[in-house]
């Protein structure tokens, strides 16, 4: 069975603070990907990852940066966290092969005030 | 700028009718959708996926694709309260793996 998970379901953090969203898959998957979900936009794609130590921007990657050393890891990295950064976070991973489906971690709704 | 479009709704259907979700893509060059749903305040769940034109079908659900039309349909038969959700279309637009997700349609089923 597919399982990602995230740390945190619900995070409230302070504006100007350094905010680290972790993402763990157990399917030895190559790729994983970070989104943002926002009403009215739906899902953002802000970095993904090929393999370890590969990252590429997605379309909104300003304001973040990313780290995967390990393979079953992807962390977002919100270097100075900005009320316009309040949002739903959703890790994803993809199954390897030529199916291209995508597996969502449960998100993390972070608020910052 | 690739885009993929879906109507958001909201689709009201009595419980037990046939629930219609459709989406259109604008990358000729596509070649795998996806369907996920997604519960309020949770995050999405894929559904259904497909890669030929035609219709796939898995239990209640029915996908439907149409590259020439540039088209990607969802149908939900005897639709369930349980049904009621976001639908996000997603497709595969390049030789990367990024999907692009439709901004989704809201159905409530109606008991």
């Amino acid at each position: 069975d597919v399982k990602v998970t995230q740390s945190s379901r619900y995070l409230v953090k302070r504006t100007g603070e350094k905010v680290f969203l972790e993402c763990v898959q157990d399917m030895d998957h190559e790729n994983m990907f970070w989104y943002r979900q926002d009403p009215g936009l739906g899902l953002r794609l802000i970095y993904f990852s090929y393999d370890v130590k590969m990252k590429e921007k997605g379309d909104i990657p300003e304001g973040y940066s990313v780290s995967r050393e390990k393979k079953e890891r992807f962390s977002l990295i919100l270097e100075s966290a900005s009320t316009n950064q309040t949002s739903m976070y959703l890790c994803a991973s993809r199954r390897p092969g030529q199916s291209y489906e995508q597996y969502f971690g449960p998100g993390t709704r972070l608020t910052v005030t | 700028q690739k885009e993929v479009e879906q109507n958001s709704g909201p689709l009201s259907v009595p419980e037990g009718a046939i629930a219609s979700l459709n989406c259109t893509y604008s990358d000729r060059g596509s070649q795998s959708f996806f369907w996920y749903r997604q519960y309020s305040g949770k995050s999405p769940e894929l559904i259904m996926s497909i890669y030929s034109n035609g219709d796939k079908e898995d239990g209640r659900f029915t996908a439907q694709l149409n590259k020439a039309s540039q088209y990607v349909s969802l149908l939900i038969r005897d639709s369930q309260p349980s049904d009621s959700a976001t639908y996000l279309c997603a497709v595969k637009v390049d030789s990367s793996y990024k999907l692009i997700f439709g901004s989704g349609t809201r159905l409530l089923v109606r008991p």
